[in-house]
């Protein structure tokens, strides 16, 4: 199976500065066809994960362009260009090139300073 | 709009068996695979099974192989979870999510609210 670690696992921002998010994998994302299928999921207090990042960089409908994802191979970040209010929760990394299983990192929360 | 809605949550002893509803609303049901993700109190998530948008291919993890049945009726809309055998460990919040179009990179593109899963004697 494909391990996830993300780093920190504790994140305090203070509101308007930037967060960076690192998840690294166990084995490389890139699957047979040459695609890399990571995601990245916030989870707001008492809500239900939502998709905000797919195949490392594609933003979801509806997500804000202050939030972006990069990376390759088995190094990935999640970076929130100016951090607001409304961000605080946990994030998470999953790759679903090798499945099953899908795998998640162990979250990062987020939590303003 | 699009909508997943999980039911069938409560607190039942270990041994016992209980079955969780994820219905459907705003997409087309049967053009979709399917996933069940649980994440147990103040942890992580944690992916529990999948299927295809026909029913033909089910995956599970290894933690709930053999005890827990993933399936579905597209004539209903609906997407089901069978557990068997519950353990202490199982208990979660359970959620249905919908498996994304090759366009949007597959994954876990929508999300239900969840059903929490309270295993104890």
């Amino acid at each position: 199976d494909v391990v996830m670690t993300q780093s920190p696992l504790s994140l305090p921002v203070t509101l308007g500065q930037p967060a960076s998010i690192s998840c690294r994998s166990s084995q490389s994302l890139v699957d047979s066809e040459g695609n890399t299928y990571l995601n990245w999921f916030q989870q707001r207090p008492g809500q239900s994960p939502r998709r905000l990042i797919y195949k490392v960089s594609n933003r979801d409908s509806g997500v804000p362009e202050r939030f972006s994802g990069s990376g390759s191979g088995t190094d990935f970040t999640l970076k929130i260009s100016g951090v607001e209010a409304e961000d605080v929760g946990v994030y998470y990394c999953m790759q679903n090139s090798h499945w099953p299983p899908y795998t998640f990192g162990q979250g990062t929360r987020l939590e303003i300073k | 709009q699009v909508q997943l809605v999980e039911s069938g949550g409560g607190v039942v002893q270990p041994g016992r068996s209980l079955r969780l509803s994820c219905e459907a609303s705003g997409f087309t049901f049967s053009t979709y695979g399917m996933h069940w993700v649980r994440q147990a109190p103040g942890k992580g998530l944690e992916w529990v099974a999948i299927i295809w948008s026909h029913g033909n291919n089910k995956y599970y993890a290894d933690s709930v192989k053999g005890r827990f049945t993933i399936s579905r009726d597209n004539s209903r809309n609906t997407l089901y979870l069978q557990m068997e055998s519950l353990r202490a460990d199982d208990t979660a919040v359970y959620y249905c999510a919908r498996e994304g179009s090759s366009s949007s990179g597959y994954g876990m593109d929508v999300w239900g609210q969840g059903t929490t899963v309270t295993v104890a004697s």
